[in-house]
C-alpha cells in the first residue's frame, strides 16, 4: 500500500523559507506513471494546488506562487521536497503531498498533511 | 481568474438525496477535462470519491454518483447518512494553471 508522509518544521518565521519533504513508501517515485505534488489548505479554507514534479525533474508550478516555489526530487531517497520562500502569514496552511496519475488528472494518494504556521 | 464554484453548504435529512454543483469555465471543465470529487472528513486528508466524472474507486458506496455536462459537474449523494457529513471538493485540470484547479468546497450537513 502506497504511503506518503510529510515532514518539516511546523513553525516558520515571516520572510524565511518554508521547507517540507515528502517520503514515499510502498512504491517507487521513479515510476514513469505518476507526478508528485504539493497542495495546501489554509485553516478553514479550500484546497490550492502548489505544483508538481516528474521523476525526471520536470516541474509545473501554480503561476500565483511560481516566483517563490521550488519543488525537487531525490530518487535515491524516494523523496520529493517543497521550498516556499519569503513566507507571510498567508502561507499558514496544512500542506499535503500527493500523487497524480500521468495521462489523467486525478489525485489518487494523499499524505496525511502537516500544519505549517508562519509567525514570529 | 478561473475558478470552480461550489455552493458553500448543502444539507439534508438522513435518507434524503442531496446534490452539489461545480461550475467551471472554458479553461477547465468546459475544455473537456475530467472532473473528480474528493471527500474530506474533519481533520483528515481529502479522499478520492469520484474520478473521471462518474467513476467510483473501489470501496466507495454506490450512494455517491457524479455527472458532467458542458462547463459544470455534479455530485449526488442518495440515502444520506450521518457519516457523509464532510467537506466535498471538485477538481479538474486547468489549462490556465497547467495544473489542478480545486472547487471552492461544499460542507454537507446531515440534519
Amino acid at each position: 500500500q502506497l504511503q506518503l508522509q510529510e515532514s518539516g518544521p511546523g513553525l516558520v518565521k515571516p520572510s524565511e523559507t518554508l521547507s517540507l519533504t515528502c517520503t514515499v513508501s510502498g512504491g517507487s517515485i521513479s515510476s514513469s506513471s505518476y507526478y508528485w505534488g504539493w497542495i495546501r489548505q489554509p485553516p478553514g479554507k479550500g484546497l490550492e494546488w502548489i505544483g508538481s514534479i516528474y521523476y525526471s525533474g520536470s516541474t509545473y508550478y501554480n503561476p500565483s506562487l511560481k516566483s517563490r516555489v521550488t519543488i525537487s526530487v531525490d530518487t535515491s531517497k524516494n523523496q520529493f521536497s517543497l521550498k516556499l520562500s519569503s513566507v507571510t502569514a498567508a502561507d499558514t496552511a496544512v500542506y499535503y503531498c500527493a500523487r497524480r496519475i500521468v495521462g489523467a488528472t486525478l489525485i489518487d494518494y494523499w499524505g496525511q498533511g502537516t500544519l505549517v504556521t508562519v509567525s514570529s | 481568474q478561473s475558478v470552480l464554484t461550489q455552493p458553500p453548504s448543502v444539507s439534508g435529512a438522513p435518507g434524503q438525496r442531496v446534490t452539489i454543483s461545480c461550475t467551471g469555465s472554458s479553461s477547465n471543465i468546459g475544455a473537456g477535462y475530467d472532473v473528480h470529487w474528493y471527500q474530506q472528513l474533519p481533520g483528515t486528508a481529502p479522499k478520492l470519491l469520484i474520478y473521471g466524472n462518474s467513476n467510483r474507486p473501489s470501496g466507495v458506496p454506490d450512494r455517491f454518483s457524479g455527472s458532467k455536462s458542458g462547463t459544470s459537474a455534479s455530485l449526488a449523494i442518495t440515502g444520506l447518512q450521518a457519516e457523509d457529513e464532510a467537506d466535498y471538493y471538485c477538481q479538474s485540470y486547468d489549462s490556465s494553471l497547467s495544473g489542478s484547479r480545486f472547487g471552492t468546497g461544499t460542507k454537507v450537513t446531515v440534519l
